[in-house]
C-alpha cells in the first residue's frame, strides 16, 4: 500500500498565482486533514473531511479551499497565492475520528516569492 | 483556545541514557493523547498514543499519562543516535469526537550525542 501520497513535493508560485496541492490515500480512510507546518511552530489544521462530500474548515483556513468529491481524493487548492502561504503542507488521513492518531503523507514544501 | 505545549530544545542526551519528553494540554476533555517523531525534511511518524493514566510501553519507548495533572510524556531508553529528531506531542480533544483534527504542540528538538 501507498498510505498517503501528496503532489508535487516542492513548488514555488509566483504572488497571485493558483495552484492544488494533491492528495491521495488507498486505506480507504474516511477522515482527511490537510496542515500547515512552519518553522519552528506546531500543525495547524487548515481543512477536514470526514467522508466524500462533507468538508468542514479547520483553524487556519483563510486562502484556501478544498473538496471531497472521492473517498481518496482531498485536493487542497491555493487562489492568489501570497508570501504568508509559504509553509510546508502535510495531508494526513484516519480511519475513525483520529482515535489512532493519523498517517501523514511525505508533504509538500511550497514557496511564495 | 485549545493548546499543547513542550519545551522546543534542544534536549541533549548522551547515547545509551533515558531521554524524557514533556508535554503539557489545555483542554481537560480530551480523550487521547499521541507522540510523533520528526525527522528534519520529513513528515511526522506515530509512535505512540495513549488513553488511560499510567504508563504503556512499546520496546524502548514508554508514554505517560496523568490527567489530573493535564501532563504527557514520552521516556526513551537505551538513546541512540538514530532517536535524534523532533518530537511532537498532540492530543484528540473529545469535542467533535475529534473529526476536527489533533491538536500539536511546537515539538521538542532531541539530539543524541554519540
Amino acid at each position: 500500500n501507498a498510505g498517503v501520497t501528496q503532489t508535487p513535493k516542492f513548488r514555488i508560485l509566483k504572488i497571485g498565482q493558483s495552484m492544488t496541492l494533491q492528495c491521495t490515500q488507498d486505506m480507504n480512510h474516511n477522515y482527511m486533514y490537510w496542515y500547515r507546518q512552519d518553522p519552528g511552530m506546531g500543525l495547524k489544521l487548515i481543512y477536514y473531511s470526514v467522508g466524500a462530500g462533507i468538508t468542514d474548515k479547520g483553524e487556519v483556513p483563510n486562502g484556501y479551499n478544498v473538496s471531497r468529491s472521492t473517498t481518496e481524493d482531498f485536493p487542497l487548492r491555493l487562489e492568489l497565492a501570497a508570501p504568508s502561504q509559504t509553509s510546508v503542507y502535510f495531508c494526513a488521513s484516519s480511519y475513525s475520528e483520529g482515535a489512532r492518531g493519523y498517517t501523514f503523507g511525505s508533504g509538500t514544501r511550497l514557496t511564495v516569492v | 483556545q485549545k493548546e499543547v505545549e513542550q519545551n522546543s530544545g534542544p534536549l541533549s542526551v548522551p547515547e545509551g541514557a533515558i531521554a524524557s519528553l514533556n508535554c503539557t494540554y489545555s483542554d481537560r476533555g480530551s480523550q487521547s493523547f499521541f507522540w510523533y517523531r520528526q525527522y528534519s525534511g520529513k513528515s511526522p511518524e506515530l509512535i505512540m498514543f495513549i488513553y488511560s493514566n499510567g504508563d504503556k510501553e512499546d520496546g524502548r519507548f514508554t508514554a505517560q499519562l496523568n490527567k489530573a495533572s493535564q501532563y504527557v510524556s514520552l521516556l526513551i531508553r537505551d538513546s541512540q543516535p538514530s532517536d535524534s529528531a523532533t518530537y511532537l506531542c498532540a492530543d484528540r480533544p473529545f469535542s467533535g469526537g475529534g473529526a476536527d483534527g489533533l491538536t500539536f504542540g511546537k515539538g521538542t528538538h532531541l539530539i543524541i550525542q554519540p
